[in-house]
């Protein structure tokens, strides 16, 4: 069964680095998601791509966010300079029709900002 | 802001019992999907409903979407120690989904 895969599964950086997450879609898919989740707290809308550009966006995902798809089986999404509260756990999805209203999550990347 | 309001936050039953969540909201969603998520890993699609007052079947879960579609819930009869778990409500409504907080469901054997 066609599954969203995330790498890494846990990505430890100190404040101020770069980091990028990487998400392999469903491969019919053509709308991707970007989300997170802090400990203890609910799932959190950030991004969503389709046709290689945004189509919405959460006021959580600022300028220190971005989102790439830079072939045709990779989405990523780029932190420019960590902040100890991006700490949580980030979780791609994508869906093939957006009317279909379905996504689903990859399983997910750890990220501890120290 | 969409607020989806899940109750209870958690419920612990025993082995056999039926038991149900609910998801409410003051707005109205174009759909409402129903997740359940293990710790650490992602949320993983049980149903989505999309027309009021549809209910949906799936083995001994049984969905309900409003008749207003601004709320859900979930039923599970006869539950089994296999549904521990957290189930998560979500809302689509302008293009992306809305989640609520959960409901950590315990079954004891």
């Amino acid at each position: 069964e066609p599954e969203v895969t995330q790498t890494p599964s846990h990505q430890v950086t100190q404040m101020g680095q770069e980091v990028i997450l990487r998400c392999v879609p469903i491969s019919n898919h053509l709308y991707f998601y970007w989300y997170r989740q802090i400990l203890g707290q609910k799932v959190e809308f950030l991004v969503s791509f389709y046709n290689n550009e945004i189509s919405e966006k959460s006021e959580i995902f600022d300028d220190q966010f971005s989102v790439e798809r830079p072939d045709g089986s990779n989405f990523t999404l780029k932190i420019r300079s960590t902040k100890l509260e991006d700490s949580a756990m980030y979780f791609c999805a994508s869906s093939g029709d957006r009317a279909s209203y379905e996504q689903y999550f990859g399983p997910g990347t750890r990220l501890t900002v120290t | 802001t969409q607020l989806l309001e899940q109750s209870p936050q958690f419920l612990s039953i025993q082995e056999g019992e039926n038991l149900t969540v609910y998801c409410n909201s003051s707005s109205v969603f174009s759909s409402l999907q129903w997740y359940r998520q293990e710790p650490g890993e992602g949320p993983v699609l049980l149903v989505t409903v999309v027309t009021g007052g549809e209910v949906k079947k799936l083995k001994r879960l049984t969905f309900q979407f409003g008749d207003a579609r601004k709320d859900s819930s979930l039923h599970i009869t006869a539950a089994q120690p296999g549904d521990t778990g957290l189930y998560l409500c979500a809302g689509w409504r302008d293009y992306k989904l809305s989640f609520g907080a959960g409901t950590t469901v315990t079954v004891r054997a």
